[in-house]
């Protein structure tokens, strides 16, 4: 069946710095990846998809990340972090099952911004 | 668009009753409809699927007479947590999808519940 896993529960980066959160996924056909956003005592906002179309995808607030295959990695970067971007991001994929696609997560990274 | 909503955002109880939160489509027809858990500092765990006008699908571990399931139309389902106890505490997330959205799901902003 197919799984995300995100390496690094708690990722610390200064105000401007590059922002690199990892996922590796696991998957036995092309896989259908996301990202997602929590904020604070709220639900989840989409952050980019990949459904097998451009390898590097872009999404909202500056977010890209790019697919690769050989590394089955799904890494999510954003060049200049800001304040705004301190919240806990989800990778996730589409998981195959019969009668339904339900979506699996990973166990999310908090991202904290230092001023 | 494809905004969901969830009422009530947060709700507070008694051991031992019952807590019903809705969340419902408000620009879209829901065909599937999802219910979640998500502990403190954890990750998102798939309670059920709803479809409309069938039953619920469980995941494995999740009791079906404890979180009743109702998708009754297209735009509203219904997830009553019965008998509530201390260890049902938790933030409750719904997502949504519809025709054509085949692989996006549409989340709510969640329900926190607390039983005391």
């Amino acid at each position: 069946a197919q799984s995300v896993t995100q390496l690094g529960s708690h990722v610390s980066v200064s105000e401007g710095a590059l922002v690199l959160l990892r996922c590796n996924y696991s998957s036995s056909v092309p896989p259908y990846l996301f990202w997602y956003v929590q904020y604070p005592n709220q639900g989840l906002q989409l952050l980019l998809k990949y459904t097998s179309a451009a390898t590097l995808v872009k999404g909202i607030n500056g977010f890209e990340a790019e697919f690769k295959k050989s590394e089955t990695s799904f890494h999510l970067t954003k060049p200049s972090a800001h304040m705004s971007d301190a919240a806990e991001y989800f990778c996730a994929v589409i998981r195959h099952q019969t009668g339904a696609n339900n979506l699996f997560f990973g166990t999310g990274t908090r991202l904290t911004v230092i001023p | 668009g494809a905004v969901v909503s969830q009422h009530p955002s947060w709700v507070i109880c008694k051991s031992g009753t019952s807590v019903k939160i809705e969340c419902r489509s408000l620009d879209f027809q829901a065909t599937t409809m999802f219910w979640y858990r998500q502990f403190p500092k954890q990750s998102l765990m798939l309670m059920a699927t709803s479809n409309e006008g069938s039953k619920a699908t469980y995941e494995q571990g999740v009791e079906k007479d404890k979180f009743l399931i109702n998708h009754a139309s297209l735009t509203l389902s219904t997830l009553t947590v019965t008998s509530a106890h201390p260890e049902d505490s938790s933030f409750y997330i719904c997502s949504a999808r519809f025709r054509g959205s085949y692989n996006e799901q549409f989340f709510g902003p969640g329900t926190r519940l607390t039983v005391l």
